[in-house]
């Protein structure tokens, strides 16, 4: 079957770095997605990956390798707005989004 | 502009009736994605159309039917609403269907069935 895992929950920090890891395994691969959703809202995305390395946009990066079916979102220097739930997904050979449960970030001061 | 809307915002509703999410884009895209979401498990699919007038089944389409007249609307119905059917409802859209493109979402509904 087709399965994204990812934590339940984080607390860091703010002013910190938080990495959110995300393993997934599915029926084909079209890309790996990252959703910021706050609580009662809808997501919003933040990033798409289909290619192995680091992409880059501004406080938030995201990582991919395909070959270990790992991603990995990485927020830096955290403000309390960040605090979210977190959503992980992968596009399938289908083109169909697969998501993971989500991790909620939780950012203390 | 505003992107996607959907109504109601919230509904307490009772079980055995039937009833009609309903959901609207501006940005004309071409594909339409129906979503549920429940604590503790990732947004399942429950229909999508990839171009107006085609409908697809997602993971999840029992109890459910919905229809592609036009480009912009996307309502989803529930024919005999069930206790399992409470849910978060999102509605998104993308530019292209069966594509990577990114996908976006409305404000969603919060439908309880009792």
């Amino acid at each position: 079957g087709q399965n994204i895992d990812q934590p339940t929950e984080m607390t860091a920090t703010e002013g910190a770095i938080v990495q959110i890891n995300c393993t997934y395994q599915t029926s084909g691969f079209n890309g790996l997605f990252w959703y910021q959703q706050h609580a009662g809202e809808a997501p919003t995305f933040l990033s798409y990956n289909v290619l192995d390395g680091l992409e880059e946009k501004g406080r938030f990066s995201s990582f991919l390798s395909r070959s270990k079916g790992y991603s990995y979102l990485l927020l830096k220097e955290l403000q309390m707005k960040d605090s979210a739930s977190y959503l992980c997904a992968v596009m399938d050979s289908n083109y169909q989004l697969i998501w993971g449960a989500g991790t909620k970030l939780i950012i203390k001061p | 502009i505003a992107g996607i809307t959907q109504a109601p915002t919230s509904q307490i509703l009772a079980a055995g009736r039937r009833m009609t999410l309903r959901c609207t884009q501006d940005m004309r895209h071409n594909a339409m994605y129906w979503y549920r979401q429940d604590l503790g498990l990732g947004l399942r699919l429950i229909h999508y159309s990839n171009t107006a007038g085609t409908t697809g089944k997602g993971e999840v389409p029992d109890g459910y039917s919905v229809s592609r007249a036009n480009t912009d609307d996307f309502p989803l119905t529930l024919a005999s609403a069930v206790p399992s059917q409470t849910s978060v409802y999102f509605c998104a859209s993308s530019a292209r269907g069966g594509n990577t493109d990114t996908q976006y979402f409305g404000p969603g509904t919060r439908l309880t069935v009792l």
